[in-house]
């Protein structure tokens, strides 16, 4: 099973600011699949990229995937008030799919 | 509009059973794999299960695996999960998500549905 590591735990930062997410995989993740999401409070996830960089339908450009083998990271360019949430990632290259423990990002 | 909408949740006593359903809606239902995923109070996201287009083709999280079953009916466009032997650790949200076709993540969550597993 690989296993996702995400860091930092938390992000405080400010609207405006630039947000670096790391996931960091126990083996290489096949194919680039890996995937971030999004989830507020109360909320389900929401997904935003897929295949390592690929931004889902309706996801503002703001926001943009990188990486391959075992080092992903998610950038938000310039945060907006609604983006303060949790962040998680998931591959699924391997069986079976693994979920990260998750970023939260929250107003400094 | 794809939408999701599970239900079933609810508290029951170490032991027990139960069946979540998850009513789909705004896709050919019978043209995609669907998951469950659970989150437990306050922690991150669980894989529990998935199962095929057709249903022909199940996989089970360890965790689960012996306890649950998922299954599906395209003619309702409504996926199951059947729950027994259920220990407090199954206490969590469980969202049902229609997996992409372009590869094994989830493209539509629903809102998810409560379960307490708890005497």
């Amino acid at each position: 099973e690989i296993v996702l590591t995400q860091s930092p735990g938390t992000l405080s930062l400010s609207p405006g600011e630039r947000a670096t997410l790391s996931c960091r995989a126990s083996q290489s993740v096949s194919s680039y699949y890996l995937a971030w999401y999004q989830q507020k409070p109360g909320q389900a996830p929401r997904l935003l990229i897929s295949g390592a960089s690929s931004r889902a339908t309706g996801i503002p450009d703001r926001f943009s995937g990188s990486g391959s083998g075992t080092d992903f990271t998610l950038t938000i360019s310039r945060l907006e008030p609604e983006d303060f949430a949790v962040y998680y990632c998931q591959q699924y290259g391997n069986s079976p799919l693994t979920f990260g423990p998750g970023t939260k990002v929250d107003i400094k | 509009e794809v939408q999701l909408l599970e239900s079933g949740g609810g508290l029951v006593q170490p032991g027990g059973s139960l069946r979540l359903s998850c009513a789909a809606s705004g896709l050919t239902f019978s043209s995609y794999a669907m998951s469950w995923v659970r989150q437990a109070p306050g922690k991150g996201l669980e894989w529990v299960s998935d199962i095929s287009g057709s249903g022909g083709s199940t996989h089970y999280a360890d965790s689960v695996k012996g306890r649950f079953t998922v299954s599906r009916d395209n003619s309702k466009n409504t996926l199951y999960l059947q729950m027994n032997s259920l220990r407090a650790e199954d206490t969590a949200v469980y969202y049902c998500a229609k997996v992409s076709p372009g590869g094994y993540y989830f493209d539509y969550w629903g809102q998810g549905t409560l379960v307490t597993v708890s005497s």
